[in-house]
Parts: structure tokens; sequence; C-alpha cells
């Protein structure tokens, strides 16, 4: 079975662009996450769904970032207008369960470079 | 608070070394999970182990074993005979019961394995 997928796998923009990330959950699997790796602040969740709907965004960083699940097999973390300081590693994640003990399946990221 | 310190930024060993990874986590609860996660050059993150709170059973695995001591509230990772291809980034994340997919991450400890 294919893993996470994300695209693009690299992404440079300039500074008030809209930049989209997406990502394809592993089949099957009900949680799908957002996660962001910097140097500063580490990993860091920002935003999950469970079935499509989403639980907890309390760690999206201000009104610029949404992220959409419009179906079981497809997520977008939107960034507009981006900024260079959000530039990160964006990771995406997915889980059968909601378990706490449930390991995560990620993606292989998106490296984003605001210029 | 719940928190997970690896307080080893960076180690480099030489090729066939043993070498340990600490981890010391903080938590109130006393159903908590523990992991290792594994960040290759390439990017991605790799699940290596999970551990709960209630199982304190130190677990071998080919090169890797863990130590799990509640006592001093850490999850230590030992690679034995290390090689090249153990060179990554390593974390040690918490999670726990009613905290599902927020995994706590610590900041990573980087491992450089020489020839």
């Amino acid at each position: 079975d294919a893993g996470v997928i994300q695209s693009p796998r690299h992404e440079v923009t300039e500074m008030g662009q809209e930049v989209t990330l997406r990502c394809k959950p592993i089949s099957g699997h009900d949680y799908l996450f957002w996660y962001r790796q910097t140097m500063m602040r580490g990993l860091e969740l920002l935003i999950y769904f469970n079935n499509n709907v989403p639980i907890d965004d309390s760690g999206m960083p201000e009104d610029r970032f949404s992220a959409k699940m419009p179906n079981a097999s497809f997520s977008t973390l939107k960034i507009q207008p981006s900024e260079p300081r959000d530039s990160a590693v964006y990771f995406c994640a997915s889980s059968p369960d909601r378990g706490p003990g449930e390991k995560l399946f990620f993606g292989s990221g998106t490296q984003l470079s605001v210029l | 608070a719940q928190k997970v310190t690896q307080a080893q930024t960076e180690i480099s060993v030489v090729e066939k070394e043993d070498v340990t990874l600490d981890c010391v986590y903080e938590t109130r609860d006393t159903t908590y999970y523990l992991f290792w996660y594994k960040q290759p050059p390439s990017g991605e993150l790799v699940f290596l182990i999970r551990r709960n709170s209630f199982d304190e059973q130190n677990e071998i695995s080919g090169r890797y074993s863990w130590n799990f001591q509640k006592s001093t509230s850490s999850f230590n990772f030992t690679i034995t005979a290390s090689q090249v291809v153990d060179s990554a980034v390593y974390f040690c994340a918490l999670n726990y019961r009613g905290n599902t997919g927020k995994l706590i991450f610590g900041q990573g400890t980087t491992l450089q394995v020489k020839p």
C-alpha cells in the first residue's frame, strides 16, 4: 500500500503569495494531521481531522492558515498571504484510530521557503 | 505540564560503536504512551516503537533496544553496533489519554555515524 503522499516536496514562493500544500492519507485511515517542523519550535500539531471533519485547530498559528478535507482521500493546507516566518517543513500524517497510543504514519513533508 | 526533553542535541560516533539516545518525559497522567520516531536525511518521519505506561518491559529489535524506567521518567534508546545508515534525527514523543494525535515531541537528537 502507498503511504501518505504529500505534494509538492519543495515550494519556493515570495512573500504575499498564496501557498497550497496537498496531502493524500493512507486509504482507510480516519484521522489526518498536519504538523509543522521548524528549528525554533520543533514539531508542532497545527490541526487534525476525523472523518473529514476538523476536530482541533488550536495549533493553527493565525487566520492566514486554513485547512480543508473535502473527502477521505485528500486534504489541503493553505497559507494566504504567506510570510517569511512560515518557512518550515509541513508534514501530513494519518492514523487508523483515535487512541493516543496509535502510531502516526507521516508523509515525506513539504519544504516551504517564503522569500 | 506535558513535556519531552532530549538533552543531547547532536551525537557523533564511529561505525560499530554503541550509542544511547536519552529521553526524559513529564506528565501527570497515569496512562500515557511513549514513542520513538526516526527522521532520516530523506525527511520523512518513521515510527520505531511505542510503549504504554503500564508496560515497563524493555524491548529489543535487532540492533535497537529501548529501556523504559518510570522511576526516572526515562525512555532511552540504544543502538548496538551502529551503522552509517543509522544516521538520522531521532525524536522521542509523548501522548496521553484524551489527547488524540497531539504527539508532544522532544527537540530531537541528531545522530551521525561515521564510517
